[in-house]
């Protein structure tokens, strides 16, 4: 298996614009995660799917984040408008029920 | 609150030296429990984990951890450290199977030689 994937893997945009972050989790998990590590806070959870269903949103810090599950092979996390506060690594993740296996994440840069 | 603890930030070891890094939790129940690695630049790699059973929990790469219900601890350990352990280590817990994984800050491992 391919493992967790994530695209793109380096985002740089400017503040204002629309950033669209992808993951792909490994066939058969039915639990994914979007996490995002910075220095000052670590790792936080955003939120996370159960069968493609919104379980827990209560980390998505604010209105201008957003994320999708359209099928069980792919989603989406999209910030809209991007903010230089946003800048971080992103992470999804995918469970098997036990355990949770990590992408290499997005390093996103807002400028 | 659900909380895990890393109290070490930084740990300096050198090669071939044992190591010992520190993690405590503190839940409402026993929580499943787990050490990440991340070195620089890439995702989370899970090195183990304790669901429930024996609390000595053999790991990739040579890793052990402990579990210690009375001092609340997970304790992660190896004899001996080589160059290519330096990373970031995380402790994480979860109160279900697979989600909602509550991190410790992480300790990071500088390995000497």
């Amino acid at each position: 298996d391919a493992g967790v994937i994530q695209s793109p893997r380096h985002e740089v945009t400017e503040m204002g614009q629309e950033v669209t972050l992808r993951c792909k989790p490994i066939s058969g998990h039915d639990y994914l995660f979007w996490y995002r590590q910075t220095m000052m806070r670590g790792l936080e959870l955003l939120i996370y799917f159960n069968n493609n269903v919104p379980i827990d949103d209560s980390g998505m810090p604010e209105d201008r984040f957003s994320a999708k599950m359209p099928n069980a092979s792919f989603s989406t996390l999209k910030i809209q408008p991007s903010e230089p506060r946003d800048s971080a690594v992103y992470f999804c993740a995918s469970s098997d029920r036990e355990t949770q296996y990590f992408g290499p994440g997005t390093r996103l840069l807002v400028l | 609150a659900q909380s895990v603890t890393q109290p070490d930030i930084h740990i300096t070891v050198s090669e071939g030296a044992s190591l010992e890094l520190r993690c405590n939790y503190s839940y409402g129940a026993t929580p499943y429990l787990f050490w990440y690695v991340q070195s620089p630049g890439q995702g989370l790699q899970l090195l183990l984990k304790y669901f429930s059973g024996d609390t000595l929990v053999q790991g990739i790469k040579g890793f052990e951890a402990e579990f210690k219900r009375s001092q609340s601890s997970f304790n992660l350990r190896k004899p001996s450290v080589h160059w290519s352990d330096a990373a970031e280590y995380f402790c994480a817990g979860s109160l279900q199977y697979g989600n909602k994984l509550v991190f410790g800050a992480g300790t990071i491992l500088r390995v000497k030689s």
